[in-house]
């Protein structure tokens, strides 16, 4: 089965600077999808970014963007000029070929210091 | 505006009682997904359904039960076999077997025992 790990329980970043959330995961098929979604404290999930495996160049979103290493199975997303509003949790998802499923890592709370 | 609507936001349960969680979605999504989520913990699979009249058990099927009967809704019964049931309770929809559409979320039922 699919894992997804995100090895940073909690992280910071000063208001204005670049933080990088980590996740690696775990699969033997080549063709796959990855997000990342944030679940602020109101626990509403919502989605940040998506990156199809096939597709060599990394996903940007605005102030959001990932570093996707295919061979490594590493997928990190990177935060540029934080702001208050990006304090949540962040989670990594994977989702295989079919779609049936998604397979969520345990999350990084990242807090915003102004 | 298309969307997940779950309700209720609050559920208490006395011991031995059967709950039921609902969720509807307008995004005519044929996918819905139930996740339990834990305190530390990323979003676990209770069950999983395609298609109307169908549904598969996910990673913690065990104590719960759905029904599929319209495709707008995908409730959830908490059953009294359930001995832990305090969680968070996220319903999800999505476009059928097509990998990169993410899953749309609900705003979440939290349920406590009392």
């Amino acid at each position: 089965a699919q894992t997804v790990t995100q090895s940073q329980p909690e992280m910071s970043v000063q208001e204005a600077e670049t933080v990088t959330l980590s996740c690696t995961y775990d699969t033997s098929e080549s063709d796959y999808y990855l997000f990342w979604y944030k679940q602020p404290p109101s626990r509403q999930m919502i989605l940040v970014i998506r990156q199809e495996a096939y597709k060599q160049q990394n996903a940007t979103e605005n102030r959001f963007s990932v570093n996707f290493q295919k061979a490594a199975k590493s997928f990190s997303l990177k935060i540029s000029d934080s702001q208050l509003g990006d304090a949540a949790m962040y989670f990594c998802a994977y989702r295989p070929p079919s779609g049936n499923d998604m397979r969520f890592g345990a999350g990084t709370r990242l807090t915003v210091k102004p | 505006d298309g969307g997940i609507t779950q309700s209720p936001k609050y559920l208490f349960r006395k011991e031995g009682q059967n709950v039921t969680l609902s969720c509807e979605q307008n995004l005519n999504h044929d996918a819905m997904y139930w996740y339990r989520q834990d305190p530390g913990q990323g979003l676990r699979l209770i069950y999983y359904s395609q298609i109307v009249n169908d549904f598969q058990k996910g990673d913690i099927a065990e104590g719960y039960s759905v029904s599929r009967e319209k495709k707008e809704s995908f409730p959830l019964t908490v059953t009294s076999a359930q001995k832990n049931p305090t969680a968070f309770y996220l319903c999800a929809s999505s476009i059928r077997r097509v990998g990169n559409q993410p899953q749309h979320f609900g705003d979440g039922t939290r349920l406590s025992i009392l």
